[in-house]
């Protein structure tokens, strides 16, 4: 069974620092593309990030470019997201996904919630 | 970036109903137009990718069509489970996008 289960999420000052981690299971991690999505507490989805199987390739979202870092450890089958400089408008559940056919996330972990705040 | 708008942001029908949802891109994307269902505090589920194709294990009443800039989702007699919300998503180009959400609500 294909899982994803992400952690490190918490409360951080604004400016503060957090890495979140994405374990996989039940798949190789290093044949799949992966991304970060997140959703603010009453909002819609926004795509933060993502990366190529073979981490020679990353993607971000504007509004966290330079403050972001994606990463991948397919030795240990985990995707991370180093957040740098938050802000509190980047309060929001972060999901892990896996992209596939068609270039769709067909699938994503149950959310990290990171809260900034003072 | 390209942006994506779903009409309506929400809406309310009965069981049984057939309801579509629309979903426009500010410029061409192809056929590169996903559709996920969301329900309160869970995980978005993929039902729909590249525009048409029903992803495994989604009910048969869940369809979608559309290409280009115009796209629709359709869910034939809506089922108490199918209340929820639902974006659509393109994967064109960098930033992946979604569109605002629709609603269903129990009428």
């Amino acid at each position: 069974e294909v899982q994803l289960v992400e952690s490190g999420g918490g409360l951080v000052q604004p400016g503060g620092s957090l890495r979140l981690s994405c374990a996989a299971s039940g798949f190789t991690l290093n044949s799949y593309w992966m991304h970060w999505v997140r959703q603010g507490p009453g909002k819609g989805l926004v795509w933060v990030s993502h990366i190529n199987s073979e981490e020679t390739f990353t993607t971000y979202a504007d509004s966290v470019k330079d403050r972001f870092t994606i990463s991948r450890d397919n030795a240990k089958n985990t995707l991370y997201l180093q957040m740098n400089s938050l802000r509190v408008e980047d309060t929001a559940v972060y999901y892990c996904a896996r992209e596939v056919r068609g270039r769709a996330i067909d699938y994503w972990g149950q959310g990290t919630l990171v809260t900034v705040s003072s | 970036d390209i942006q994506m708008t779903q009409s309506p942001s929400s809406l309310s029908a009965s069981v049984g109903d057939r309801v579509t949802i629309t979903c426009r891109a500010s410029q061409s994307i192809s056929t590169y137009l996903n559709w996920y269902q969301q329900k309160a505090g869970k995980a978005p589920k993929l039902l729909m990718y590249t525009s048409s194709s029903l992803q495994s294990g989604v009910p048969s009443r869940f369809s979608g069509s559309g290409s280009g800039a115009e796209f629709t989702l359709t869910i034939t007699s809506l089922q108490p489970e199918d209340f929820a919300t639902y974006y659509c998503q393109q994967s064109y180009s960098t930033p992946w996008t979604f569109g605002q959400g629709t609603k269903v609500e129990i009428k």
